[in-house]
């Protein structure tokens, strides 16, 4: 079946730097890419957005880039901050049914910011 | 305005047992679906609903049942539980599927079954 790869699971950075995260998908027919944040115990919430007809779209310090020729994508946040570690889900539109409007999910990467 | 609703918060099922897992949403989406967060696992797709009376399977259905009578209402049945489970329920809705808009979640179910 159509997946979503995730990587890397875990990752540590020092407070100030920037932090990547990246995905493949595997449906080609996929058009919607949402990043959600979980916050421990919490619900996922989604931070930003990207649809297939756009390469790059940025919300103060966190961005994410589009690549449909290669299937992949990746979140970029700068200038990380304690309250930016979470746990953090790509996700994919994918086809069930005559549905385009699922969404197949990464398994997650845990993202944690040092002081 | 609550957004999407879950009860209970918390459950635990004896082997067999069923039960049923409340979600409501008062925005109005068309879109509803029911996703288990497993560790390790991500957040996998069970059931959804594209509209009232419309329900279909997702990744891993085998276990549970839905229906929709309602755009607010959108209920997932566990008919037998087993322990394989356990997990923590997500219910989430969206306004459209053709534009595939942002998925609001409910607050989580964590079901143990013992």
């Amino acid at each position: 079946g159509e997946n979503v790869e995730q990587h890397p699971s875990t990752l540590s950075v020092q407070e100030g730097d920037s932090a990547v995260i990246k995905c493949t998908y595997s449906d080609s027919a996929s058009n919607y890419f949402p990043w959600y944040k979980q916050e421990l115990g919490k619900r996922p919430q989604l931070i930003i957005d990207i649809r297939s007809n756009v390469g790059e779209k940025k919300d103060q310090r966190i961005a994410v880039t589009l690549n449909k020729t290669a299937k992949h994508f990746s979140l970029h946040i700068t200038e990380t901050q304690p309250e930016d570690s979470a746990v953090y889900f790509c996700a994919a539109s994918i086809r069930y049914g005559g549905s385009q409007g699922n969404l197949i999910f990464g398994k997650g990467t845990k993202l944690s910011v040092k002081p | 305005n609550a957004g999407v609703t879950q009860t209970p918060k918390f459950q635990v099922l004896k082997t067999g047992q069923s039960m049923t897992l409340q979600c409501a949403q008062d925005m109005n989406h068309e879109y509803m679906s029911w996703y288990r967060q497993d560790p390790g696992m991500g957040l996998r797709l069970i059931h959804y609903s594209v509209g009232a009376g419309i329900t279909d399977q997702g990744e891993v259905p085998n276990g549970y049942n839905v229906s929709r009578s309602t755009t607010e209402d959108f209920p997932l049945r566990l008919l037998s539980a087993a322990p394989s489970q356990t997990s923590v329920y997500f219910c989430a809705s969206s306004y459209e599927t053709g534009l595939n808009t942002e998925a609001f979640f409910g607050q989580g179910t964590r079901l143990t079954v013992v």
